[in-house]
Formats: C-alpha cells, structure tokens, sequence
C-alpha cells in the first residue's frame, strides 16, 4: 500500500463547478498538508498549508483535513479554464522536512 | 526578486556521460532538496540537504550526487551510473520543516 493515495484522474468539469480533490495517508504520524498546482512544464506552485484537521480557506479554494479518517481534500469553487493543471497533495511528518506527495490529479475546466 | 532558480531548462546527455543541474535560491532557506518526476507520477525525493555541507540520501539516490558547499546552491549530477535518467528534475526549498517551494525545473533527455 502506498504511503499517500491520490486519484490520477482525469477530471473534466465545465467552467463554473465546484472540484473536489482528494487524497488518503496511511501513517497517522503525519502533521501536515499541502496542496500544490502544477501546470505542464512547470514547477509545482504551493497552494494550501495546514497541520490540523478542519476547514482552511483562501479565495475560491478550501482545504480540508480529517485526521481520524486520513483523508484531505481540496475544494476548487467556480472552477476556471485557469485551473486546468495538475494537483498534488504532499504530506510530511516530523522534523525531517521530506515530504510524500501523492501521484497528481489531473483537472480540466471547459469553457 | 527571491526565488529559485534551475539551469539549464532543458538538457541533453549521452550514454556514459555525467550532467550536473544547477540549482539556486535567494530566499535564505535552510534546506534544499531534490526530486524526480516521471509522466503521470508524483514527486519522488532524490537527496536532500538541512545545512551547509551535509546532506541525506532520499528514496531513489543511487545514480546522483550532490553537494552543499553554499546555502544558497545545491547541485545535483546525474552520473552513468544511473541507467534510466530521462525525467523532469525538480529542485526545492524550505525555511523550516514544511512548505517546500519549488524551482522551475530542468527536463533531461538521454540520446
């Protein structure tokens, strides 16, 4: 079993939706959660941190933790073509910085 | 401006031959770190580096070295030991023990 399971995708949703995003951990041990978007050919671009269950929110986007369950998500409001890019979820724990980051769902928003 | 910086952007090398990818920060991080990207994979770690002159071998090392004689750069050569190096290469940086900040990349290509 893999550390951090995300789904590949691919998503497609028509401009206006609601995305939801998730990713599920198997080590309880882990602290924190980040989100990061990828465009083709980039570098990945963090969008979200958090360390404790619950609710963050920044803009059109929230992220989510359920730490009994070992599930984040990523929630994506009025989704634009501009958010058409592939979403990793990276998870760490203790004090050596590494992080585990799932394979990466790949999102297209249609106009 | 701060940021990370990766030369070159794309790079060609031929069997039996060592490359080396540049990578360099301005933002004062402590820890730097380097990662592979396949198609339709996630990030695996290759090395990283907490402080000047040391550094810790991350999932998939063999075949790479590094070096961290300054805080601000981290090479990373891809020597002929590693059979298989066409990939995206991506370096990172973080203050502290979460969010990591990516580079732009490097694509390499074996002839």
């Amino acid at each position: 079993q893999k550390e951090v399971e995300q789904d590949p995708g691919p998503l497609s949703v028509p401009e206006g939706a609601i995305v939801s995003l998730n990713c599920t951990y198997s080590n309880s041990a882990f602290q924190y959660f980040m989100w990061y978007r990828q465009y083709s050919r980039k570098g990945p671009e963090l969008l979200m941190y958090t360390y404790s269950s619950g609710n963050k929110e920044d803009g059109r986007f929230t992220a989510q933790v359920d730490k009994s369950s070992k599930y984040i998500s990523l929630f994506i409001r009025d989704s634009q073509p501009s958010d058409s890019a592939t979403y990793l979820c990276a998870i760490g724990a203790g004090n050596t910085g590494k992080l585990i980051f799932g394979q990466g769902t790949t999102l297209q928003v249609k106009p | 401006d701060g940021g990370i910086t990766q030369s070159p952007k794309y790079l060609f090398r031929k069997e039996g031959q060592n490359v080396t990818l540049s990578c360099e920060q301005n933002l004062n991080h402590d820890a730097m770190y380097w990662y592979r990207q396949d198609p339709g994979q996630g990030l695996r770690l290759i090395y990283y580096s907490q402080i000047v002159n040391d550094f810790q071998k991350g999932d998939i090392a063999e075949g790479y070295s590094v070096s961290r004689e300054k805080k601000e750069s981290f090479p990373l050569t891809v020597t002929s030991a590693q059979k298989n190096p066409t990939a995206f290469y991506l370096c990172a940086s973080s203050k502290s023990y979460n969010e990591q900040f990516f580079g732009p990349g490097t694509r390499l290509t074996v002839l």
